[in-house]
């Protein structure tokens, strides 16, 4: 399809465990953005890159969290030493410069 | 700081009668905002969007308006249908802009009964 997506869409992670979550943008998007969606809550925002510059990563909660984009296209979100509050679902969405934001369905990560 | 907040978290309408979702905002600087949906284990999806230099704006079946002496907005959705049912929120961007990052208010779920 031609929309954003993501990988995996569900993972289960003991505490203490590495994670990875992958976001392949839409082809051609300039802006790539992720988010963090604790259950009953609006997406809270990570981070935001242009191209593969990081130009804000204000919202990343700890030094556990780590994102890239090495290329400008696909985007790894990286976790540490994932701890129970870090359960959520992370959103990845992509834009052209200056318009609207599109989504990808989003990765549930569940820390036990 | 800025925020982007939902009166109600629940609305439950009838299928066919008009929906209202509202939205206060406290930056009275803030210049542009966005309407989302979000259906169960998807992402957000766009609906709207409003520039403050405008009070009212309409897409299909959907109507933004922006009050900004209260600050305040609102959706209303006509002829509300089946699948309508979602997760509606409004954000903005934290710089003004629209390449930054959005703030999302908690959002109000919308359930239509038949």
């Amino acid at each position: 399809g031609a929309g954003v997506s993501q990988s995996p869409r569900y993972k289960v992670a003991k505490r203490g465990q590495d994670v990875a979550l992958r976001c392949d943008p839409i082809s051609g998007h300039v802006s790539l953005f992720w988010y963090q969606q604790a259950l009953g809550q609006g997406p809270e925002f990570l981070t935001y890159f242009q191209n593969e510059a990081q130009l804000d990563k204000s919202g990343l909660p700890s030094d556990r969290f780590f994102a890239e984009r090495p290329e400008g296209s696909v985007s790894t979100l990286k976790i540490q030493r994932t701890q129970q509050e870090d359960s959520a679902v992370y959103l990845c969405a992509s834009s052209l410069a200056y318009n609207e934001q599109f989504f990808g369905p989003g990765t549930r990560l569940t820390v036990l | 700081g800025e925020s982007v907040g939902l009166h109600l978290p629940t609305l439950s309408v009838q299928e066919g009668d008009n929906s209202i979702i509202n939205c206060a905002y406290s930056n009275s600087a803030s210049d542009y905002f966005i309407w989302y949906k979000q259906e169960s284990g998807k992402g957000p999806q766009f609906i709207i969007d409003i520039r403050s230099n405008m009070d009212k704006r309409q897409g299909q079946r959907v109507t933004v308006l922006l009050n900004k002496t209260v600050k305040h907005l609102s959706l209303q959705i006509a002829a509300t249908q089946p699948g309508d049912s979602a997760v509606y929120f409004c954000a903005e961007p934290d710089s003004g802009g629209g390449a930054d990052g959005l703030t999302f208010g908690k959002g109000t779920h919308l359930i239509i009964q038949p």
